[in-house]
């Protein structure tokens, strides 16, 4: 089975812009979960989804936005991008509810750079 | 709020030395606590994952442990080889919050 994936793997924008970065989860899989990841430091958590509905959000501005579909699939929208918004962004399905804390399974990521 | 840390930033061994990467997280109410490793410029990948009722978890050369009252986990890594060279991540899964709250991770390398 392929893993998680995520496209494309790399984008580069001006500022102002809006960007959609895209997110496929395992098979079976009905959560995804999208982190943020700034060079140097940990992933930081920005939404999570299961069953198409938002379970989670993290303390990130009302620029970013994500939705499900019902296919499991994801995307994570960031409108009016600023230079600071540059980083790895990573996707990560899992089974189940995030609730549960099973594991989860991360995708390679796509690379923003702003510019 | 949960704050994860890992100490320390980076680390050099030479190839053969079995070594022990260390985190420290503020709250207790954690569900499970997961080690990651990412290649430089990838995706992460998961190498352990002990539940808050478990103690320790063990992958081939790896081993983590949990220690809940003390907010602390382990991973240790015997034999270390130059291809485990990586930074290791750590994540404490909050059934309050839902979400994974990761350290700052441990760069090592491994050299020949």
């Amino acid at each position: 089975d392929a893993g998680v994936t995520q496209s494309p793997t790399h984008l580069i924008k001006t500022r102002g812009q809006h960007v959609t970065l895209r997110c496929s989860p395992i098979s079976g899989h009905k959560s995804v979960s999208w982190y943020q990841q700034v060079l140097g430091q940990g992933p930081q958590f920005i939404f999570q989804y299961y069953e198409k509905e938002e379970r989670g959000r993290g303390n990130f501005p009302d620029r970013f936005s994500a939705r499900q579909f019902p296919n499991y699939s994801s995307e994570l929208n960031v409108n009016a991008l600023l230079l600071g918004d540059s980083a790895l962004y990573l996707c990560a399905s899992s089974r189940t509810s995030g609730r549960l804390g099973d594991t989860q399974y991360f995708g390679p990521g796509t690379r923003l750079t702003v510019l | 709020k949960q704050e994860v840390t890992q100490i320390p930033a980076a680390l050099s061994v030479p190839e053969g030395e079995n070594l022990v990467l260390n985190c420290s997280f503020t709250d207790s109410a954690i569900y499970n606590l997961q080690w990651f490793r990412q290649d430089p410029g990838k995706g992460l990948t998961s190498l352990l994952l002990i539940q808050s009722s478990q103690r320790e978890q063990t992958s081939g050369r790896l081993n983590a442990s949990l220690d809940k009252s003390s907010g602390r986990s382990t991973l240790y890594i015997a034999a270390s080889q130059p291809g485990d060279s990586a930074t290791y991540l750590c994540a404490a899964f909050s059934s309050n919050t839902g979400k994974l709250i990761f350290g700052q991770g441990t760069t090592l390398q491994v050299k020949p």
